[in-house]
This record gives structure tokens, sequence and C-alpha cells, in this order.
């Protein structure tokens, strides 16, 4: 059975950092694309990020380039989310999830339950 | 990058049909795929590829594409389909895109 357990979120003041954990289990993780997508409290799902299968492509969302780092270990099947310069706009649950990636397009098929990020004075 | 645009909601009575769009400039070139929401749960893959259906979503879900518009039907909807559902698909540079979400309401 795919598992995927997100860990670190919490409350952070505005320009602080945090660090996002997702453990899988169920998969062989490393064959796969992986992601973080989030959604603030009463809104839609955004894409965060995308990670290839060996870290060495990674695809992020104009409002967090250059403050937010995707990266995995595939030793550990584990993917983290490091969030740096955070904004009360990052107030957000964050799914981590598995990613399909073909020619055909990307998309998610299993999710996480998530972990709030609450960026706030 | 672009953007998907869905109606904010939609209404119907058990055991009628209900048909969410989904509309966008790139829609023609990529394909799309369908997540359903349910209050404090994450998502759930429901369609992919405008039209296939995983393993476990009832053959009462299902999709099509035509030009910039592809559409999520359910037939027969029942009381458990209420919820919310995200059109979803990705551009040429590899970045990803929802549309804004579709409450389905089951009167």
């Amino acid at each position: 059975e795919v598992q995927l357990v997100e860990s670190g979120g919490g409350l952070v003041q505005p320009g602080g950092s945090l660090r996002l954990s997702c453990a899988a289990s169920g998969f062989t993780f490393s064959s796969y694309w992986m992601s973080w997508v989030r959604q603030a409290p009463g809104k839609g799902l955004e894409w965060v990020a995308n990670i290839n299968q060996d870290g060495s492509e990674k695809y992020y969302v104009d409002s967090v380039k250059g403050r937010f780092t995707i990266s995995r270990d595939n030793a550990k099947n584990s993917l983290y989310l490091q969030m740096n310069s955070l904004r009360a706009e990052d107030t957000a649950v964050y799914y981590c999830a598995r990613a399909q990636s073909s020619s055909a397009g990307v998309y998610f098929d299993y999710w996480g339950q998530g972990t709030l990020v609450t960026v706030s004075s | 990058s672009y953007e998907l645009t869905q109606p904010p909601s939609v209404s119907v009575s058990p055991g009628q049909t209900a048909r969410i769009t989904c509309s966008g400039d790139a829609l023609p070139k990529q394909y799309a795929y369908w997540y359903q929401q349910k209050p404090g749960q994450a998502p759930v893959l429901v369609i992919y590829k405008d039209s296939e259906r995983p393993s476990g979503i009832p053959e009462r879900f299902s999709g099509s594409s035509s030009g910039t518009t592809v559409t999520l039907t359910i037939s027969g909807v029942q009381a458990e389909d209420e919820a919310d559902y995200y059109c979803q698909s990705a551009d040429s540079s590899g970045t990803v895109v929802f549309g804004g979400g579709t409450k389905l309401t089951v009167l």
C-alpha cells in the first residue's frame, strides 16, 4: 500500500524558515517524480514544486522560486521542502504527492494527508 | 503561465447527471486530470489523461475533451459525491496548473 506521511509543519514568524519532510513507503520511491502541492485555508489547490527521480530536475511555481527548495533522499525514501523567507501568503496545508510524469503530462496519483504551515507573528 | 477556469459551483439532485467543465487554452495540446476532495481530506485522482479512470473509481465518473474544454461527468450522482472537484494540467515548461475548483452540491 502506498503511503505518504508529511511532517515538519507548524507556526513560524514571517521571514522565518521551515523544513517539511515526507516519508514514502509501499512503492519504489526512486522510480517516481515527487511533488509538493499546497492549499491555503478555504482556497483551492496550488502546485508548489516537482522533482525528478534522481533530483537533477526541479520545477517551481513562480511565487516560491528563490525561497523554496525541493529535494529528496532516495536512500531514506524521503522528500523534503526547505522553505525560507516565509510570508503570510505561504500559510497552507502542504501535501506531498507521488507524480506520474511522461509525454502525456504530469499528474498526482497518491497524496499524503498534509501538514499545516502557519506564517504569523 | 496559463489558467484553467472552472465554475465555482454545480448543484444536482441525487440520481441526476452532473457535468463540471474546465477551460484552458493549452487543453487541446495537454491532457487534463480531475481530483475529488472531500472536507478535511486529501485529494483523490478520479480521471487521468482526459478520460481514463483509475482502478477503484466508480464507473459513474467519466471524462471527455473537446477543444479548449474538458468535462467531468458524474452519472447517477450519489450523496457521497458531494465534494470539491479540481481539474489540472501542465504546460510545456514542466509546470503544473490547477483550476480554481468546483463545489458539487447534491440537493
